[in-house]
């Protein structure tokens, strides 16, 4: 597709329960970034993928958050055992990356955690 | 560390009237700086970026931007805001010493009364 597309759009889950959210960037794009948006907490930084090089993992909140891009594109967020903090929408974004470029996000996918 | 701050957490102003939103980052070196609105139920868009040169830039949407080095400052200002612009905006900063990794500020919510 033409822009950066997630999935689900929505989930709910058990406290307890494994979460995985998927992330498809813009064909081409290097960068591949994770946020979190929490109401009235901005958009909080998780991990940032450039290319071949390690991923900057430092905004990850706990163990139980990890993330891993396949060939250089699409990636996937898993989080275990989930809490009831973790409920947020989660925002994929890609960038041609290099430098620090515009960011094209996606729609977000929102997880509830009862 | 890298910061973005944005002190005010809701603004309402009149249709027609002026607006100027504040950020002020925390950077060691030359930073990049964006700002991106996000309306009701959509995604995050680019409004404007600065990289370097004319320290004034025009975004879309009528909106412009100044970043003042002496006051670490990008604040972003429109002369005559329209009900349309009712949304949240986000200040980002990102820099090639941290690995080009965007950092937001926790955002400001506009509202316009007509």
């Amino acid at each position: 597709g033409a822009g950066v597309s997630q999935s689900p759009s929505n989930k709910v889950t058990e406290k307890g329960k494994d979460v995985e959210l998927r992330c498809d960037p813009i064909s081409g794009h290097t960068a591949l970034y994770w946020y979190r948006q929490s109401l009235g907490q901005g958009l909080e930084f998780l991990i940032y993928f450039q290319g071949n090089s390690a991923p900057d993992k430092s905004g990850l909140p706990s163990d139980r958050f990890s993330a891993e891009r396949t060939g250089g594109s699409v990636s996937t967020l898993t989080i275990q055992r989930t809490q009831q903090e973790d409920s947020a929408v989660y925002l994929c974004a890609s960038s041609l990356g290099g430098s620090a470029g515009e960011l094209f996000f996606g729609e977000g996918s929102r997880l509830t955690v009862l | 560390a890298q910061s973005v701050t944005q002190p005010d957490i809701h603004i309402t102003v009149s249709e027609g009237a002026s607006l100027e939103l504040r950020c002020n980052y925390s950077y060691g070196a030359t930073p990049y700086l964006f700002w991106y609105v996000q309306s009701p139920g959509q995604g995050l868009q680019l409004l404007l970026k600065y990289f370097s040169g004319d320290t004034l830039v025009q975004g879309i949407k009528g909106f412009e931007a100044e970043f003042k080095r002496s006051q670490s400052s990008f604040n972003l200002r429109k002369p005559s805001v329209h009900w349309s612009d009712a949304a949240e905006y986000f200040c980002a900063v990102g820099a090639k010493e941290y690995g080009n990794k965007l950092v937001f500020g926790a955002g400001t919510i506009l509202r316009v009364k007509s």
